[in-house]
């Protein structure tokens, strides 16, 4: 079983809709965590940063971590087409030195 | 956030032969990581780039195939070494300044063909 788990999609939805993304892990000892995307044949660019549990609002963006769930969510609003790219959870524990762990990436395709 | 830049974008490269990617700061950094995402994967954790000691390597990696140097804080290279076809993957540099955040910040990738 992967330590971090998500759903690779591709996940379809029309322009102006609410895209829900989320992760699942294993591991209680993460602390950090973050979304980032990724646009095809780049490196990818951090969206969100959260630590611990609770929500973070920027922009469109919406993250949330349940950590007694183990359970993480992006949302994103009024989707644009300029929003299909992968997105990677990712998430570390302080102990661990910053050390990312991944999930697999879901693809979002953002329909005009 | 930090500006990365990582040379080359992208080579192809024979097969038993060895290429160094370079990954630059503009500011110096706590950390240095390299990662390897290979076609229609995710990012895979290769190592810590340690600066003025031998790098900090994840299992599955060793130093012989994947030597990196790191002699200062705003400046790392990652060579692969007696390349064969399954090293073609993009290899990515990030950062994360610990003095200000944990946030991790990215470079743009090396994307490596090996024929």
């Amino acid at each position: 079983q992967k330590e971090v788990e998500q759903d690779p999609g591709p996940l379809s939805v029309p322009e102006g809709a609410i895209v829900s993304l989320n992760c699942t892990y294993s591991n209680s000892a993460f602390q950090y965590f973050m979304w980032y995307r990724q646009y095809s044949r780049k490196g990818p660019e951090l969206l969100m940063y959260t630590y611990s549990s609770g929500n973070k609002e920027d922009g469109r963006f919406t993250a949330q971590v349940d950590k007694s769930s183990k359970y993480i969510s992006l949302f994103i609003r009024d989707s644009q087409p300029s929003d299909s790219a992968t997105y990677l959870c990712a998430m570390s524990a302080e102990a661990a030195g910053n050390k990312l762990t991944f999930g697999g990436g879901t693809r979002v395709l953002v329909k005009p | 956030s930090a500006v990365i830049s990582q040379k080359p974008s992208r080579d192809i490269c024979q097969r038993g032969t060895s290429l160094t990617i370079q990954c630059q700061v503009d500011s110096q950094v706590t950390m240095m990581f390299w990662y390897r995402q290979q076609p229609g994967q995710s990012l895979t954790l290769i190592a810590t780039a340690n600066q003025g000691s031998e790098a900090t390597y994840e299992s599955g990696f060793v130093i012989d195939k994947f030597p990196i140097s790191r002699p200062n804080l705003t400046f790392s290279t990652l060579t692969v070494s007696n390349m064969s076809p399954e090293d073609s993957s993009i290899y990515l540099c990030s950062v994360v300044d610990t003095w200000k955040s944990f946030e991790a910040f990215f470079g743009q990738g090396t994307r490596l063909t090996v024929v």
